[in-house]
């Protein structure tokens, strides 16, 4: 099993340019989430699937997209990007069959420089 | 909803002990602790649910004070390996917020030898 993908591993991108972050897992998992990691800040939950077609926000959610339309992809949209979205994305998933918060796998994270 | 880590910084030598604290100002159903190394992601250490439960590593102990909301991450006899920063992530116990986790920010161990 490859567990959590992440591409790229390293993006540069200029103010106002949109792209998406891929994430992908092979461990048939329902939930799937994007936190962004800045420095001091540990993790911030940004949007997470429950499954295929189920989405929704978490604390940080303006600036981002995503949809759910498989189990194993989760890409991450950033709609115009802007300086104050530099960070570390790392996408994670878990089996999580109740719902409730799991044991979760992280991928091995997307460096975003914006310029 | 953040939880809050403490102490920010621990600085051990090799053998020595530490507890990591996470206390947070909302019901919780289950408190989560992970470590990350420099450059790397994430990884899972345990669970600990309300009632009791927990899952995770064998070699790390942590207890979960339902009624303070606190949970504490215990690290004895430390070795070089557990040098990282260690996260807390909290669930509540609201429906609302079914699965999602808030991570606190982070406490940095740093073993010598």
């Amino acid at each position: 099993n490859a567990g959590v993908t992440q591409t790229p591993k390293f993006q540069v991108l200029k103010t106002g340019q949109s792209m998406t972050l891929q994430c992908a897992q092979d461990m048939n998992h329902e939930y799937m989430s994007w936190y962004r990691q800045d420095p001091g800040m540990g993790l911030r939950l940004i949007h997470y699937s429950v499954g295929a077609g189920i989405t929704d926000q978490g604390e940080v959610p303006n600036g981002y997209n995503v949809s759910r339309s498989t189990t194993e992809d989760f890409p991450l949209r950033l709609l115009s990007a802007a300086p104050s979205q530099t960070s570390v994305y790392f996408c994670a998933s878990s089996y999580s069959p109740s719902g409730r918060a799991d044991e979760q796998f992280f991928g091995p994270g997307t460096r975003l420089t914006v310029l | 909803q953040q939880p809050v880590q403490s102490p920010q910084a621990v600085i051990l030598r090799e053998g020595e002990d530490a507890v990591i604290n996470c206390s947070s100002s909302k019901a919780l159903y289950s408190v989560h602790w992970y470590r990350q190394k420099h450059g790397e992601a994430p990884v899972f250490l345990m669970i600990l649910l309300k009632g009791g439960e927990q899952k995770g590593h064998e070699k790390i102990s942590a207890s979960f004070n339902e009624k303070k909301q606190q949970s504490s991450l215990y690290l004895t006899a430390s070795q070089l390996s557990y040098s990282g920063t260690y996260f807390c992530g909290t669930e509540t116990d609201r429906g609302s917020t079914l699965g999602r986790l808030y991570f606190g920010r982070g406490t940095q161990l740093t073993v010598w030898p």
